[in-house]
């Protein structure tokens, strides 16, 4: 079955300090890939997104993320977490001819003063 | 997103009344998803268009229906409102296939009571 995992529900850091968030998919066909942030109270923002070719991505806000085809894997990095990044995140995943993206069930960073 | 709006962001209403939100978009996307967002769960898909009178259901659909009439307005409908049903709601618009990202509401918080 179709699924995408992130295996860290809560993950604290302190600041200035670097972040990895995990996200693996089982899918059939090459996917593409996206990372959401989701502040408090609020809606979904894409930070960034993969669809073929360089396997390091660059997004918004100083993340990036990198896909690793035998790993089924795309994790989120920051070299240096902010306060303000504390947030929830969600990786999502789609395939061609699939017509609506399936996401992860979400991880909430914390960052410690 | 100033492109998509929902209505109402909050709404409380009573177990076995009927319910509606509302999605409306300014960008002429053809692709409007629901979905719902309960924590350990991420967000799951209820249903999507993908035109005019085009929909099709999605992993959570029981319960719900959709309907739209014009490119611009995507209609949830709960016929019969169940405790259950308490979520965050979010709408999202997409490019075809969504290859290129959602766009997503700021969310309708509803509680059945």
């Amino acid at each position: 079955a179709q699924s995408v995992t992130q295996p860290d529900i809560h993950i604290t850091v302190s600041e200035g300090a670097s972040l990895e968030l995990r996200c693996n998919y089982s899918y059939g066909a090459t996917p593409y890939l996206f990372w959401y942030v989701q502040s408090p109270g609020q809606g979904l923002q894409l930070l960034l997104k993969y669809f073929s070719g360089d396997t390091l991505v660059q997004g918004i806000k100083g993340f990036e993320a990198e896909f690793k085809r035998s790993q089924s894997s795309f994790n989120l990095r920051k070299p240096s977490v902010h306060w303000s990044d504390a947030a929830e995140y969600f990786c999502a995943v789609g395939v061609t001819g699939r017509r609506a993206l399936t996401f992860g069930s979400g991880t909430r960073l914390q960052v410690q003063p | 997103d100033a492109g998509i709006t929902q209505s109402p962001r909050h709404k409380v209403t009573e177990t076995g009344t009927p319910v509606t939100l509302r999605c409306h978009q300014t960008e002429n996307h053809r692709y409007m998803y629901w979905y719902r967002q309960d924590p350990g769960h991420g967000l799951r898909l209820i249903h999507y268009s993908y035109g005019v009178k085009d929909t099709d259901k999605g992993e959570v659909s029981d319960g719900y229906s959709v309907s739209r009439s014009k490119t611009e307005d995507f209609l949830l409908t709960l016929e019969s409102a169940t405790s259950s049903q308490t979520s965050v709601y979010f709408c999202a618009i997409s490019d075809p296939e969504g290859l290129y990202g959602y766009t997503f509401g700021s969310g309708t918080r509803l509680t059945v009571v």
